[in-house]
């Protein structure tokens, strides 16, 4: 596509429940990445994959957390037992490939509120 | 801990003057730097990139490096109101080939 898309653009859920995030990336971008932005404060980083594995996924905060992208494109992150603390903006971005001069893309954005 | 540290604001300038905007970073080894715009409520998006020391200049925008002194900054000249926005620092460290790390933010407010 055009751009980094990203669903749902919000989401509601309820403490405890297993939410999922889609993001899918410009076409023929290899590097997809995902962030979490909280209210005042810069991205961060979650886990990002080069093609369909994870090549770093140190900033995942706890194995609620989960993500995946089984053909190389589209990417899914799924948060199992939801917290109030995971309230927050996960943005998508992707890139042509992995390198050190490599520029991101970002999505829109999928905001999630915990009650 | 690597880290990205910029001043989180607000910074307000007036109208045609120039607003310059400052990050620090932790990790000596950083190679990439990167400046985007996020306006409220939206995503971010770049500005700027900058690989080697000195300057980079891309419309009224500069973008200033100094690795010994691990700063980065970048100047906007004759600002604007449609400047308005947050502007991240994000950092792209040695041996990393993949995610940035970013700052939290310098909020701009550019007054008429």
């Amino acid at each position: 596509g055009a751009g980094v898309s990203q669903t749902p653009s919000n989401k509601v859920t309820e403490k405890g429940k297993y939410v999922e995030l889609r993001c899918d990336p410009i076409s023929g971008h290899t590097a997809l990445y995902w962030y979490r932005q909280s209210l005042g404060q810069g991205p961060e980083f979650l886990i990002y994959f080069q093609g369909t594995g994870a090549a770093d996924d140190s900033g995942l905060p706890n194995d609620r957390f989960f993500a995946v992208r089984p053909e190389g494109s589209v990417s899914t992150l799924k948060i199992q037992r939801t917290e109030r603390g995971d309230s927050a903006v996960y943005l998508c971005a992707s890139s042509l490939r992995v390198s050190g001069a490599n520029v991101l893309t970002f999505g829109a954005g999928s905001r999630l509120t915990v009650l | 801990q690597k880290e990205v540290e910029q001043n989180s604001g607000p910074l307000s300038v007036p109208e045609g003057a120039i607003a310059s905007l400052n990050c620090t970073y932790s990790d000596r080894g950083s190679q990439s730097f990167f400046w985007y715009r996020q306006y409220s409520g939206k995503s971010p998006e770049l500005i700027m990139s900058i690989y080697s020391n000195g300057d980079k200049e891309d419309g009224r925008f500069t973008a200033q490096l100094n690795k010994a002194s691990q700063y980065v900054s970048l100047l906007i000249r004759d600002s604007q109101p449609s400047d308005s926005a947050t502007y991240l620092c994000a950092v792209r460290g040695r041996g990393s080939q993949g995610n940035l790390i970013f700052g939290k933010g310098t909020k701009l407010s550019v007054k008429p």
